[in-house]
């Protein structure tokens, strides 16, 4: 069955950090992988997003994320945090036909200034 | 773009009513997407149209649920008799194409007493 995963519920960083959220999905067939953040009291936005080519794919607000098939990984990075990116961030799966998406639990990050 | 619109943003009801929530996509996308998100988990798809016809239902939660989207514009999502397990954040999204980014509404909360 289709499925994403997200290893952390909550993490916390000081700022100036440094940030990697997991993200494992398990699909057969053509993949295509995002990650959304939706900051306290807005909606769902889209970070960035791979579809094909260049694993190494790089979105707004400083954030990347690396698609390593082997491992079945699009782990979310940004090398330094600020008190603005204190948010949930959410890994989805889509693809096929369909094109609905499939998201994991969410990863909820707070950054202390 | 004005963006995903929904409607109402919240919405208290007490058990075995029904409601009716509305969204109004980006103009120009012809595909859209109703999700459902509870406390702690990641948006769970529920339906989806392209244009006027719906063309995936089997996730709806039960038979209680129904959608529509009659002029392939705004679609509707209804619950009928509605139970305090329905109390959730209950999402739409709109996109042009099946690979395309979908872009999101604010959401509409319902809570069942």
């Amino acid at each position: 069955a289709q499925s994403v995963s997200q290893h952390n519920h909550h993490v916390i960083l000081s700022e100036a950090a440094s940030l990697e959220l997991g993200c494992n999905y398990s699909y057969g067939g053509t993949v295509n992988l995002f990650w959304y953040v939706q900051y306290p009291g807005q909606h769902l936005q889209l970070l960035l997003k791979y579809f094909s080519g260049d694993p190494l794919v790089k979105g707004i607000k400083g954030f990347e994320a690396e698609f390593i098939k082997s491992k079945f990984s699009f782990n979310l990075r940004k090398p330094s945090v600020q008190w603005s990116d204190t948010a949930e961030y959410f890994c989805a799966g889509g693809g096929g036909s369909q094109g609905n998406l499939i998201f994991g639990k969410g990863t909820k990050l707070s950054v202390k200034p | 773009d004005t963006g995903v619109s929904q409607n109402p943003r919240h919405k208290i009801t007490k058990r075995g009513q029904n409601v009716t929530f509305r969204c109004d996509p980006i103009s120009e996308h012809n595909r859209l997407y109703w999700y459902r998100q509870t406390l702690g988990q990641g948006p769970e798809f529920l339906t989806y149209f392209q244009n006027e016809a719906q063309l995936e239902k089997s996730r709806l939660l039960s038979d209680r649920f129904s959608a529509e989207r009659p002029k392939g514009s705004f679609s509707t999502l209804e619950i009928q008799r509605t139970e305090q397990g329905d109390s959730a954040m209950y999402l739409c999204a709109s996109t042009g194409t099946s690979t395309d980014t979908q872009y999101f509404g604010p959401g509409t909360r319902l809570t069942v007493l």
